[in-house]
């Protein structure tokens, strides 16, 4: 059964520095892995998707890599500010499923 | 593209009764999925439909529990005699993905938060 852990549960920093998010896996049979953006009391907003093949995926100053066989994932947040402060999510897919199974998530605070 | 859309936002019952949401997903995706999400926890698979087949459902799917998509355009959810442990926000998502060659990616909805009293 996959599982999926995002360390730490909490990170709090202030604004202007650069971060990493860490999230694992113990099935290293998966078909993509996701990063979300979750506001509290919203939905999801996706923030990058890496492919199985891929090894990293950038978006602004987002930055994502994928070491499938250790079973990693980081989230770079470059030069961070005050409005990047929302709960992250890591998710993945397992190669022949269709379910999305998530971390618990890591709660962002940047500080002004 | 107005994104995933779900009605209502923020639903407060009683015990005891039944509650219906909806999902209207992007136009055009084949596949539409429901999750739970408890607080302080990530989202958990609920269902997941291609076109107008419902084709998984997982275990957390109890027999109070019922979804459609007819026509396999937009999908509601309901739940029957509610409990206090439904209380919880209800996701909706959609994907393209069809072949080989897509991404998988998801996009969801802002949900549907559910108070049981």
């Amino acid at each position: 059964k996959q599982e999926v852990t995002q360390i730490p549960a909490a990170l709090s920093v202030p604004e202007g520095e650069n971060l990493v998010l860490n999230c694992s896996f113990t099935d290293s049979a998966i078909y993509n892995l996701q990063w979300f953006r979750q506001d509290p009391g919203k939905g999801l907003t996706s923030l990058l998707l890496i492919q199985s093949s891929q090894r990293e995926q950038t978006s602004g100053r987002l930055n994502a890599s994928l070491d499938k066989s250790s079973g990693r994932s980081t989230l770079y947040i470059a030069a961070s500010q005050p409005g990047d402060s929302a709960t992250y999510l890591c998710a993945v897919i397992q190669g022949g499923s269709e379910k999305l199974v998530f971390g618990k998530g890591t709660k962002l605070t940047v500080n002004p | 593209d107005t994104g995933v859309s779900q009605d209502p936002r923020h639903k407060i019952t009683k015990r005891g009764q039944n509650v219906t949401f909806r999902c209207d997903p992007i136009s055009e995706h084949n596949r539409l999925y429901w999750y739970r999400q408890t607080l302080g926890q990530g989202p958990e698979f609920l269902t997941y439909f291609q076109n107008e087949a419902q084709l998984e459902k997982s275990r957390l799917l109890s027999d109070r529990f019922s979804a459609e998509r007819p026509k396999g355009s937009f999908s509601t959810l309901e739940i029957q005699r509610t409990e206090q442990g439904d209380s919880a926000m209800y996701l909706c998502a959609s994907s393209p993905r069809t072949g080989t060659s897509n991404t998988g990616e998801l996009f969801f909805g802002e949900g549907s938060r559910l108070t049981v009293l």
